[in-house]
């Protein structure tokens, strides 16, 4: 009962280095989701896919670009990382029509 | 836009104290659903529930228990009879519906609950 896989759950990464974010899940949702969270702000999402194909920008896109590579797989990208990205990121997935999500266990990334 | 405001970031409790949780929305769409989530210190987001906005019955659920009042745009969470499990940041979320397929989660800030022993 895997549900939604994230990888990796750690990273440190230098102003301007680049890397991706993986997020996987195995229960045939249509729907998946990238979440930043930060304190005092709750999760903020940062870009959506509704179903396989189509990727759609969020409340905070800047700084990042998804791939939503089939069904199963929407991963994050950070072309040249900042300071300002560093976060605690969460991916997401729901079926469509259903109101459940679930999330994975995070990925909480520093920049320095 | 649809927006979650939690006014309260953190409380503080000693156990066996109630706890409410405020928990206020603002959106344009006549259905929509509402959603508490727990967030203990090991990170993940813990489900705890959700509602439509078509049904305004509160429910209990062991310790917990949830008021959602349509007039106010208010869904409020109280735990009764607090434990040390409970410390936890526990999130308010509202879901709006696409077009298409899918739907997108609006949180509010987070309110921290601290229950000493």
């Amino acid at each position: 009962n895997a549900g939604v896989t994230q990888t990796p759950k750690f990273q440190v990464l230098k102003t301007g280095q680049s890397m991706t974010l993986q997020c996987a899940q195995d229960m045939n949702h249509n729907s998946m989701y990238w979440y930043r969270q930060d304190p005092g702000m709750g999760l903020r999402l940062i870009y959506y896919s509704a179903s396989e194909g189509t990727t759609d920008k969020g409340e905070v896109p800047n700084g990042y670009n998804v791939s939503r590579l089939n069904k199963r797989e929407f991963s994050l990208r950070l072309e040249s990382a900042a300071p300002s990205q560093t976060s605690v990121y969460f991916c997401a997935s729901s079926h469509t029509g259903i109101r459940v999500y679930t999330f994975g266990s995070g990925t909480r990334l520093t920049v320095v | 836009a649809q927006k979650v405001t939690q006014a309260q970031t953190e409380i503080s409790v000693v156990e066996k104290e109630d706890v409410t949780l405020d928990c206020v929305y603002e959106t344009r769409d006549t259905t929509y659903y509402l959603f508490w989530y727990k967030q203990p210190p090991s990170g993940e987001l813990v489900f705890l529930i959700r509602r439509n906005s078509f049904d305004e019955q509160n429910e209990i659920s062991g310790r917990y228990s949830w008021n959602f009042q349509k007039s106010t745009s208010s869904f409020n969470f109280t735990i009764t009879a607090s434990q040390v499990v409970d410390s936890a940041v526990y999130f308010c979320a509202l879901s709006e519906v696409f077009k298409a397929a899918g739907n997108k989660l609006t949180f509010g800030g987070g309110t921290r609950v601290l229950v000493k022993p």
